[in-house]
């Protein structure tokens, strides 16, 4: 069964602080998404990583990934209210082409 | 052109009435998908479009009917939905369909069914 597994689904943070989201999947594909989405708005592309190794940094964001491992991580550094949403991980089908995305993590940050 | 468009963003509709949503794009791109996303929820496949023709159908409920009228168009006909129907509908479109080619959303339907 093709699986990506998110955690945590739920992450309250205070700003200035760092933390990291992970997401594990179950397929063999060599690239991964991430998605940003506010409420009540469509996916935001964030990063798409395209092999092992795999590392992108935006502003405050940074994601890897991890083949091998079946493994990617986006690390939020001095989080900033402004970063509240929830944030999905996405692989691809490997036949069908669509995207399989995890349960999302929900992101608050507070003062 | 990086840009995929949705009519409307916003729909109210009865569970008698008949409704059309839309999704046009002008990257030539030859596959063109449907999610469905509940609230708190993953966006989930409906259907996927190659080259105009039906490839996916994800055992969704006949009452949803995709049209690809020509390469740059998707559409869902909406016909008797349920409550439970009412979700963020995206559409997205890529190259081709295959796990190599990068998907780009539209903006999002908000269907509300009462």
């Amino acid at each position: 069964e093709l699986k990506v597994e998110q955690n945590p689904l739920f992450l309250s943070m205070q700003e200035g602080k760092n933390y990291t989201i992970y997401c594990n999947y179950s397929t063999t594909s060599d690239r991964l998404y991430w998605y940003r989405q506010d409420p009540g708005k469509s996916l935001e592309s964030l990063f798409v990583l395209l092999s092992n190794g795999a590392v992108k940094q935006e502003g405050r964001l940074m994601a890897s990934l991890d083949t091998k491992a079946r493994l990617s991580t986006l690390h939020i550094t001095a989080a900033v209210h402004d970063l509240s949403a929830t944030y999905f991980c996405a692989v691809d089908h490997p036949s069908q082409g669509n995207l399989i995305f995890g349960k999302g993590t929900k992101l608050s940050v507070k003062p | 052109d990086t840009e995929v468009t949705q009519t409307p963003k916003h729909l109210v509709m009865g569970m008698t009435n008949k409704k059309s949503l839309k999704c046009e794009q002008h990257m030539g791109h030859r596959a063109m998908y449907w999610y469905k996303q509940k609230a708190k929820k993953p966006p989930e496949l409906m259907f996927v479009y190659s080259y105009e023709k039906l490839s996916i159908n994800e055992s969704v409920p006949s009452r949803f009917s995709p049209e690809c009228p020509n390469s740059s168009l998707l559409n869902l006909h909406l016909h008797a939905l349920q409550p439970e129907d009412s979700a963020l509908y995206l559409c997205a479109s890529s190259h081709s369909q295959g796990s190599y080619y990068e998907q780009y959303f539209g903006p999002g339907t908000r269907l509300t069914v009462t």
